[in-house]
This record gives structure tokens, sequence and C-alpha cells, in this order.
């Protein structure tokens, strides 16, 4: 089955304990991308990654670090959380491009840093 | 700013009755529109997209209209089911951008 998987789906840490929350597709797609989820936000980009070894900022990257070693994994690195980065974080993945079609996304991990 | 944005926040509808939700984006360069479909608990999953040589495009029960003179997006759907209610997204990329901006999101309610 065609998915995009994320771990932890749930997480409550204290801040300052580094974090990575990992991200796997199995569709062999190029791009992949991280967003957070909040209240009356919408969904807002933190990082994106178009192919191995090349990532570039969203619109809201500061406090993250992502890697793409491999084509199918994309981990999003918390090094120091904090509150106000207790989110729902959302992987996603396509074929090229955001302009090709559609994003797959994965089935969120929520995240609560106290 | 360049936004894309929901003219409601939730929408309430009879079951049997055709939803409508309505979309505004700022960005006439933007060239390729998505509604999203987000059920509790879940991420986010396609539902149709439109590019902007298109003004209208039709799916199973859904359909997206395009008006590019007022920046408007919206998405109808047709004989509206409890199935129907998540919340939906609309989204926009830009032209040789590798982003996609999503609205606030409209919470779609479908009354038994």
């Amino acid at each position: 089955e065609a998915q995009v998987t994320q771990n932890p789906r749930y997480l409550i840490t204290v801040t300052g304990k580094k974090l990575t929350v990992t991200c796997s597709q199995n569709m062999n797609h190029e791009y992949m991308s991280w967003y957070r989820q909040d209240p009356g936000l919408g969904l807002r980009q933190i990082y994106y990654s178009m192919n191995v070894e090349v990532t570039d900022k969203g619109d809201v990257p500061e406090g993250y670090k992502v890697s793409r070693k491999e084509k199918r994994n994309f981990p999003l690195i918390l090094e120091s959380p904090s509150p106000n980065q207790t989110s729902l974080y959302f992987c996603a993945s396509s074929f090229q491009g955001v302009n090709t079609g559609e994003l797959f996304f994965g089935e969120g991990s929520r995240l609560t840093v106290l | 700013g360049e936004s894309v944005g929901l003219h409601l926040p939730t929408l309430s509808v009879q079951e049997g009755d055709n939803s409508i939700i309505n979309c505004a984006y700022s960005n006439s360069a933007s060239d390729y529109f998505i509604w999203y479909k987000q059920e509790s608990g879940k991420g986010p999953q396609f539902i149709i997209d439109i590019r902007s040589n298109m003004d209208k495009r039709q799916g199973q029960r859904v359909t997206v209209l395009l008006n590019k003179t007022v920046k408007h997006l919206s998405l109808q759907i047709a004989a509206t089911q409890p199935g129907d209610s998540a919340v939906y997204f609309c989204a926009e990329n830009m032209t040789g951008g590798f982003k996609t901006i999503f609205g606030a999101g409209t919470r779609l309610f479908v009354k038994a």
C-alpha cells in the first residue's frame, strides 16, 4: 500500500530534549516536505526536499533541522524543543514537485513540549 | 502579503444538499490550485485540482470552479453525505515554486 509513515504519532517531551520525528514514503517520490498545523493557521511549511541531499527552508524553519540521505526518508529534528513548537506535524511527499501533482500526507505526529 | 484564505470557518449543511466551500487567493501568478479534505485524526487527502488555464473541473460528486478575475476558488460537493464531514483546505502553488500555501480551512458539518 502506497503510504507516508510518520513516527511517533504522539509525543510529550520537555524543553530542550532533542527529538526526531521520522518520515518514510514507499512511493519513490522525489519531493518531500514537513508542515506544522496550528489552530486557525492552516498548514505551514517547515522544510522541503526536492531530492536526496537537496533541502530548503519553508516558511517557518526556525528551531528545526532536516536531512535527506535516502530518497524514502526525511526526518524532522528538533535540537532543543521549546513550548512554541507544540503542534501537529505532517510529512508529505509528491512525485516531482507541488506543481506537478498532489501531495500525499502522513497521519500526523502530535507533539507537546512542556 | 500573499495569502490563501477561506470565506467561512464553518459550514453546516443538511444531508443530501449541495455544499459550496469558498476560497480567496491573492497571487495572480499562482497557476495550480488544490482542494484537500482532512478528516479527524488523519492527514489531508487530495480531492481535486485545477490549473489556471481552466475555469471548471469535475470529479466524482465534486466540482472545482476557478474565477481568475476575482481570484476566487470554490469547491462544490453534490448530495452531501455524512462522510463528507471534515475540514477542507484550499491550496495554492506559485509558478516555478516548490511550496504549497494552504488556507486556514473550513469545517463542514453534515446534519442527518
